[in-house]
């Protein structure tokens, strides 16, 4: 199977920062998706991007699907951002990194 | 709120029994997705199913079985219950095959005992 890589593995932010999370995979993909995961466990879809640049308010996400990586832009953090961050690739079938767990203190 | 709905949210069981987990799919979605994410761990593919049939398979043993109803909602029945199968899972709907898009319920929490 792909493998995906993310990191860091985990990040502390004070309120307001910015971050960049980032995602490494194996090989090509058709499919590229971030997701951010609530404390309860829900997984919430932030971009389809299998190829690049996407903005939605203070998040952006970049692919470069020829370098097979993708990164996550969180800037001016707010405590409700923190949780667990995943990089999924594929296609009929995802594989997932094993996430950034971000952590944003007031 | 993705539309995908699962239940049962928590539940407790013993080795060795059998569990069945539930899950209806955003509507006009098709394919329905199941994962298994174990703590501390991204999520695990487990089976796919498109149109009531099922449409890839990942590493997961027979005992792992499911199924895709008319309305497109699914069921995840596990057999012979271990320990590890302890986890949280999460039901996934697409409007194709392709998987373009994907939008996941709130997951089950399985706690095996």
């Amino acid at each position: 199977g792909i493998q995906v890589e993310q990191s860091p593995p985990d990040l502390i932010l004070q309120e307001g920062a910015n971050s960049t999370l980032r995602c490494n995979f194996s090989d090509s993909v058709n499919n590229l998706q971030w997701f951010h995961q609530n404390p309860w466990g829900q997984l919430i879809n932030l971009f389809y991007i299998p190829s690049g640049t996407k903005q939605n308010g203070r998040l952006s996400a970049t692919t470069v699907a020829t370098e097979r990586y993708s990164l996550l832009y969180i800037s001016s953090s707010q405590t409700t951002d923190s949780g667990v961050y995943f990089c999924a690739v594929g296609g009929n079938q995802f594989y997932f990194g094993t996430g950034t767990s971000l952590t944003v203190i007031p | 709120e993705t539309g995908v709905t699962q239940s049962p949210t928590h539940l407790i069981k013993t080795r060795g029994q059998q569990v069945t987990l539930r899950c209806s799919s955003q509507s006009g979605h098709n394919t329905v997705s199941w994962y298994q994410q174990a703590l501390g761990q991204g999520p695990q593919f487990i089976f796919q199913y498109y149109r009531e049939e099922e449409n890839g398979r990942g590493n997961f043993p027979p005992r792992f079985s499911g199924l895709q109803f008319p309305n497109y909602s699914s069921e995840l029945n596990v057999n012979a219950l271990e320990l590890d199968d302890s986890a949280l899972y999460l039901c996934a709907s697409s409007s194709d095959s392709s998987g373009n898009t994907i939008y996941f319920g709130e997951g089950s929490w399985l706690t095996v005992v």
